[in-house]
């Protein structure tokens, strides 16, 4: 079945203590990227990848980090994670960069406290 | 670059009565648009899309929207709403590369019965 996985899909962490929510598809895709979602502010883009090793900032990517080491893995990384990252995240993929369609994980509801 | 505003955070309807949830966007290039929606729990689920050709474009669950370039809008219309059909629903819309969706607030449809 395709699809786009993340996990884990709830964390519940302390202030400062880095964290990785790893992204997996197995689509064969080419370009992947992290979207996180806050309640009246639809969903925003944090980072994307076009390929392996190739990476660019998004609308908000501070206070994360992203990497391609393999086609079909982009793990987000909170080095420091700090209240105002808590959020719902999304990743998403697509066959290429023009590609009309994005498939999305279930999402990882994050807290840090 | 490209905005999206949904007018309705929450619609709250009847079941089998019609629905419309209104989507307009900004943008000074050609654009792409589409309906996600997102059911309880889960990830971004692919609604409709427009990308060229007949400007009324439907769903394999009776949802329709329309693109109306001179209004800017790409409203989401279905005649007859079921209960499953409650869920929160998100306009977006992509120029050219499709690098980068940009996202609506989110529309949340709750269906009475």
């Amino acid at each position: 079945e395709a699809q786009v996985t993340q996990n884990p899909r709830y964390l519940i962490t302390v202030t400062g203590k880095k964290l990785t929510v790893t992204c997996s598809q197995n689509m064969n895709h080419e370009y992947m990227s992290w979207y996180r979602q806050d309640p009246g502010l639809g969903l925003r883009q944090i980072y994307y990848s076009m390929n392996v090793e190739v990476t660019d900032k998004g609308d908000v990517p501070e206070g994360y980090k992203v990497s391609r080491k393999e086609k079909r893995n982009f793990p987000l990384i909170l080095e420091s994670p700090s209240p105002n990252q808590t959020s719902l995240y999304f990743c998403a993929s697509s066959l290429s960069q023009g590609s009309p369609e994005a498939f999305f994980g279930q999402g990882t509801r994050l807290t840090v406290v | 670059a490209q905005s999206v505003t949904q007018l309705d955070s929450q619609v709250p309807v009847f079941e089998e009565a019609p629905v419309e949830l209104r989507c307009n966007y900004s943008s000074s290039v050609s654009v792409y648009l589409f309906w996600y929606v997102q059911y309880p729990n889960q990830g971004l689920q692919l609604l409709l899309k427009y990308l060229s050709g007949s400007t009324l474009v439907e769903s394999i669950n009776g949802f329709e929207a329309e693109f109306n370039k001179s209004q800017t809008s790409f409203h989401l219309r279905k005649p007859s709403v079921h209960i499953s059909d409650t869920a929160e629903y998100f306009c977006a819309v992509s120029a050219g590369n499709f690098n980068k969706f940009y996202f609506g607030s989110g529309t949340k449809l709750n269906v009475k019965p």
